[in-house]
């Protein structure tokens, strides 16, 4: 079983739209927990931690639900400059990273 | 500058060459990884190093070899290079108490 899943998409979504991805891991004692944003061909970017209680950063929204082992994130008002893959990352320990496979979105005009 | 650099950025070998990839970080960061990327694997750990004596094996090291030649370099050998170890080949950086990984802009490697 991986130890992180994620829903490939793609997500295409017009702009103004509000678009929530979801990812499950398999380890129930992991700690960390971020969202990565990588662009086409580029390196991963930390895009937010994922706190216990659930963080915002401007239109973005994390939450972390331990019973079911997921981690999700929410996109208000999507901008074309969202267009990317959006990795999610569990770190049981603070030592090793497991990423997902990400999941691809397009925003359109 | 870029604080995470790798070199080469592109470089084609063929089975059985041995090479190696290097990775630079001004960040002062303690930790440092290697990574590859294949079309729907997503990210996997090939090795990390915590600091200059400190070398451990991740996910999928079998094939790979690594030394921490100082703080702030970190390299990633293919001994014997074959076929299925193409693929996009990212190192990161991470320090200070905070998680966060830093990572460089990538080694496209292609195996023939």
């Amino acid at each position: 079983r991986k130890e992180v899943e994620q829903d490939p998409g793609p997500f295409n979504v017009p702009e103004g739209a509000t678009v929530a991805f979801n990812c499950t891991y398999s380890n129930s004692a992991s700690q960390s927990f971020f969202w990565y944003r990588q662009d086409c061909r580029k390196e991963p970017k930390l895009l937010m931690s994922v706190y216990s209680s659930g963080n915002e950063d401007g239109r973005f929204t994390a939450q972390l639900n331990r019973a079911s082992q997921y981690i999700s994130l929410l996109i208000r008002d999507s901008k074309l400059s969202d267009s990317a893959t959006y990795l999610c990352v569990v770190s049981p320990t603070g030592n090793q990273f497991y990423f997902g496979t990400g999941t691809s979105l397009t925003v359109i005009p | 500058d870029a604080d995470v650099t790798q070199t080469p950025r592109n470089r084609i070998t063929k089975t059985g060459k041995r090479i190696m990839l290097e990775c630079s970080q001004t960040k002062g960061h303690d930790r440092m990884y290697w990574y590859r990327q294949d079309p729907g694997l997503g990210l996997r750990l090939i090795y990390y190093s915590f600091d200059v004596k400190d070398i451990n094996k991740g996910e999928i090291s079998d094939g790979y070899s690594v030394s921490r030649q100082a703080q702030a370099k970190f390299s990633l050998s293919l001994e014997s290079a074959i076929p299925n170890q193409t693929a996009l080949y990212f190192c990161a950086t991470s320090g200070g108490g905070d998680l966060t990984q830093y990572f460089g802009p990538g080694t496209r490697l292609l195996v023939l």
